[in-house]
């Protein structure tokens, strides 16, 4: 079971680019990393996923080095409405007869300023 | 496209009841998830089903059940209830497993279960 570390807050100013990073030592062969945002009283939403090297999309980018051992996900020009709880999720995709738990790390609080 | 809807919104009980939550995933998903997330904790899994069995368990005593029904939609029974299951009760549902390479979850809005 990969256990995540992330940091518990982070602060930054609108236009600012946010990158966060979370530890994933124990990650397995054929665990994603998925990367959620959560406004209070809301469900989480996907932001993105990836298994290697770099992705990117309209929101976020994420990028994952070589031992895979962590992730840094990074979004840019942040505004307020980006104030929010960032969760990394480090999982198995069902992609095949084995299943792994979906385990979410404690949470990044952002925090943007005016 | 409609998103993933829970029932009810809020739910009293006391504690030794039964609570009821039920979820109904997005069209065409047939994998269903629960999660607890207690004030001030991370989500915490519960449960996962796909195709109408249950494939993964979360770190939760057996009080915490749950069922998928043919038509994909899902029930969390909690028996027992104690005062630390109070928390907001968390579905979400993904395509089929074995449809895409990504497991991408879409939230509902989730169930208040607060127990007196």
């Amino acid at each position: 079971l990969a256990k995540t570390t992330q940091p518990i807050s982070m602060d930054s100013y609108e236009g600012q680019e946010v990158n966060i990073t979370c530890s994933h030592n124990n990650i397995a062969t054929n665990d994603y990393i998925t990367w959620y945002q959560q406004f209070p009283s809301q469900g989480p939403r996907f932001i993105i996923q990836g298994y290697k090297t770099k992705v990117t999309n309209e929101v976020a980018s994420l990028f994952i080095p070589a031992d895979r051992k962590s992730s840094t996900l990074s979004l840019p020009r942040v505004s307020l409405s980006d104030t929010a709880v960032y969760y990394c999720l480090v999982g198995v995709n069902a992609g095949g007869t084995s299943y792994g738990k979906l385990t979410f790390g404690q949470g990044t609080i952002l925090t943007v300023h005016p | 496209e409609a998103g993933v809807t829970q029932s009810p919104t809020h739910l009293i009980k006391t504690r030794g009841q039964q609570a009821t939550l039920r979820c109904s995933p997005i069209s065409g998903h047939t994998s269903v998830y629960w999660y607890q997330q207690a004030l001030g904790l991370g989500l915490q899994f519960l449960l996962w089903y796909d195709e109408g069995e249950e494939r993964n368990r979360g770190n939760f005593p057996p009080r915490f059940s749950g069922r998928q029904f043919p038509n994909y939609s899902s029930e969390l029974n909690v028996n027992a209830l104690e005062l630390e299951d109070s928390a907001l009760y968390l579905c979400a549902s993904s395509r089929p497993t074995s449809f895409s390479s990504y497991n991408e979850q879409f939230f509902g809005p989730g169930t208040r279960l607060t127990v007196l």
